[in-house]
């Protein structure tokens, strides 16, 4: 069956770090990719997403960019703030129909110190 | 506009008892989904909604999970016999019809005593 796989956190970095967070997937066929946020006190949103192989998503200053060879979607920011403080979640799913169910990873807290 | 939401926000229940969480998709939204999120781990995908019927309940993980969507707007989880495993934050989403992006709500935090 499908699967994410995201690197084991917590991750813990000062302000203007540079961020990478890995996560590769198993699936048959071609799903879309994406990376939803979880900020303390909210709901999952949506950051980014790519929908087929080369596809690079961005927003917020992340970008990721779907590699089939590699079957990854790593998560990646120049410079990250205290406000990037979250858990981050890699996911896929495929266009059946209409039907968009969400595989998700794990989650990776992130801590940004000042 | 008003996002995705859900009620109630936590739950406390003792094993045993019946519950129900309620979702409020955003208006106009056809696709309505069910997540559960357990401690430590990502959301599991539990009941897919195309209007009123469940296209796809293949994630419920056994017959006391039941959800509804009467009206093809808002959508009630139903858990029979609960038991302390079920305890779990439980995620509603929206979204619009042939659109991969979903829209989820706060969640509600039930607890099984």
């Amino acid at each position: 069956g499908n699967s994410v796989t995201q690197m084991e956190g917590p991750v813990t970095l000062s302000e203007e770090a540079f961020l990478t967070i890995n996560c590769t997937y198993t699936a048959t066929g071609y799903p879309s990719l994406f990376w939803y946020v979880q900020y303390p006190g909210e709901g999952l949103q949506l950051l980014l997403k790519a929908t087929k192989a080369d596809d690079k998503g961005s927003n917020k200053g992340f970008e990721a960019t779907y590699r089939k060879e590699t079957t990854s979607f790593h998560l990646e920011k120049g410079s990250v703030q205290v406000s990037d403080s979250a858990v981050y979640f890699c996911a896929l799913s495929y266009s059946g129909g209409s039907n968009y169910k969400l595989t998700f990873g794990k989650g990776t807290l992130l801590t940004v110190n000042p | 506009g008003a996002g995705v939401s859900q009620t109630p926000s936590n739950k406390v229940t003792e094993k045993g008892k019946y519950v129900e969480l309620r979702c409020d998709p955003i208006s106009g939204h056809t696709a309505l989904y069910w997540y559960r999120q357990s401690l430590g781990q990502g959301p599991e995908f539990l009941i897919y909604f195309q209007g009123t019927g469940a296209a796809d309940d293949s994630g419920l993980p056994n017959d006391r999970f039941f959800a509804v969507r009467p009206e093809g707007s808002v959508s009630t989880l139903k858990i029979q016999r609960t038991e302390r495993g079920d305890s779990a934050v439980y995620l509603c989403a929206s979204g619009q019809q042939g659109v991969d992006t979903q829209y989820f709500g706060p969640g509600t935090r039930l607890t099984v005593l």
